[in-house]
């Protein structure tokens, strides 16, 4: 059964870079068939997606976070990872790692439990 | 950007309810749709992809429809274990999340 797990800090400074990894177990994340990705949620509020990353290591993020994200991965220890530059408060969430298929059906199929970052001085 | 827009954003019905929330993309999508329940503190949950295909493990309760620019989730016969926050997901260009429909039960 595959499994995901972040984790990272719990509490991030305002201007410093929020870091997270996702360690997948029970499979290979070198597989060609699957995209790694993050995702996060605000207290209270809904889904926003982050970026993906591909074990051959092209990653593609939203648009909107675009100039503060970098994802990468490390196929040696079975690990993704996310990083977002010049946080502040709004960057406060849930953050969660998830596996995609590469076309179809496309879905995010598993999960991590997601871990809580917050933003504050 | 594509937008999802999500309706209703509340939806209370009782027990044995048949029930839909639909997804309106702001452009043609294909049938690259997602649809996740959430309940609260926890990851959200796969039920159907591709606009229509059932994640294995899922009640034949739940179906999904559609293709270009609008989508349905329905629920033939609502149950209280069904109670939970619903997405909608497009990825047919990078990917984004409707704003969520929570279903109560009256």
């Amino acid at each position: 059964q595959l499994q995901l797990q972040e984790s990272g800090p719990g509490l991030v400074k305002p201007s410093e870079t929020l870091s997270l990894t996702c360690t997948v177990s029970g499979g290979s994340i070198s597989g060609t068939n699957y995209y790694w990705g993050w995702i996060r949620q605000p207290p209270g509020k809904g889904l926003e997606w982050i970026g993906n990353i591909h074990s051959s290591g092209s990653p593609y993020y939203n648009p909107s976070l675009k100039s503060r994200v970098t994802i990468s991965v490390d196929t040696s220890k079975n690990q993704f990872s996310l990083s977002l530059s010049s946080v502040t408060a709004a960057d406060t969430a849930v953050y969660y790692c998830a596996r995609r298929g590469v076309g179809a059906p496309g879905g995010f199929d598993y999960w991590g439990q997601g871990t809580l970052v917050t933003v504050s001085s | 950007d594509i937008q999802m827009t999500q309706s209703p954003i509340t939806l209370s019905a009782s027990v044995g309810d048949r029930l839909t929330i639909t997804c309106r993309a702001s452009q043609n999508i294909d049938n690259w749709v997602a649809w996740y329940q959430q309940k609260p503190g926890k990851a959200p949950k796969l039920l159907i992809q591709k606009a229509s295909s059932l994640e294995s493990g899922v009640p034949s309760r739940f179906s999904g429809s559609g293709s270009g620019t609008e989508f349905t989730l329905a629920i033939s016969s609502l149950q209280p274990d069904d109670c939970a926050t619903y997405y909608c997901q497009q990825y047919n260009t990078y990917s984004t999340f409707g704003q969520g429909t929570k279903v109560e039960i009256k």
